[in-house]
């Protein structure tokens, strides 16, 4: 069965610290990689997408693949209060269809 | 659309009602997914729909559920003989092609009681 894990969290840091936030799968097919944020109560919104392995930048955003790890992670630098969310990472699965998602990680930043 | 559209955003039934859940995709979007999110729980996949087919249903998690899409377009999600434990957001996907990171609608919130 094919699996996306993360820790559940919360992950508590202060205003304008970095938060890392991890994830491992488990389908070695695998080669798309997201990452989606979550208010509470709303739909997630695509943040983003990783394919290679290395780092990705995006603004505060950095996304880093480990393809022999098998591990996703995200880091956001500069936290803001309204980072405060739950972040959830999916892997697309090998036919390319259809995303797996890892229950996520509860993400609070103290003012 | 601009987005992709779910309706009704909230449904109340009683346990053993049928209900139809509607998602309207994004013009041109041919992939179209639904999963479902239930309190505490990540998002579990349903269905995925390229064009009108659907090449997998494997997640639909009895013979209760079923899912059509008409036109390449919006898609319906029924629900036979609601029971408790189908209480969850629906939530309705839609990609320009397969996976490029989905745009996700503002779901149907279930309530079976």
């Amino acid at each position: 069965q094919k699996e996306v894990e993360q820790n559940s969290g919360p992950l508590s840091v202060p205003e304008g610290a970095i938060a890392s936030l991890n994830c491992t799968y488990s389908d070695r097919g695998s080669q798309s990689f997201f990452w989606y944020r979550q208010y509470s109560g709303k739909s997630p919104e695509l943040i983003m997408s990783i394919y290679s392995n290395g780092d990705k930048e995006d603004g505060r955003f950095t996304a880093q693949l480990n393809k022999a790890s098998q591990y996703v992670s995200l880091l956001i630098r500069d936290s803001q209060p309204s980072d405060s969310a739950t972040y959830l990472c999916a892997a697309a699965n090998s036919g390319y269809s259809t995303l797996t998602f890892g229950k996520g990680t509860m993400l609070l930043v103290s003012p | 659309g601009a987005g992709v559209s779910q309706s009704p955003s909230n449904k109340v039934t009683e346990k053993g009602k049928d209900v139809e859940l509607r998602c309207d995709p994004i013009s041109g979007h041919t992939a179209l997914y639904w999963y479902r999110q239930s309190l505490g729980q990540g998002l579990e996949f349903l269905i995925y729909f390229q064009g009108n087919s659907a090449p997998d249903k494997s997640g639909l998690p009895s013979d209760r559920f079923s899912a059509e899409r008409t036109g390449g377009s919006v898609s319906t999600l029924t629900i036979q003989r609601t029971q408790q434990e189908d209480s969850a957001v629906y939530l309705c996907a839609s990609t320009p092609d397969r996976v490029y990171g989905y745009t996700f609608g503002s779901g149907t919130r279930l309530t079976v009681v």
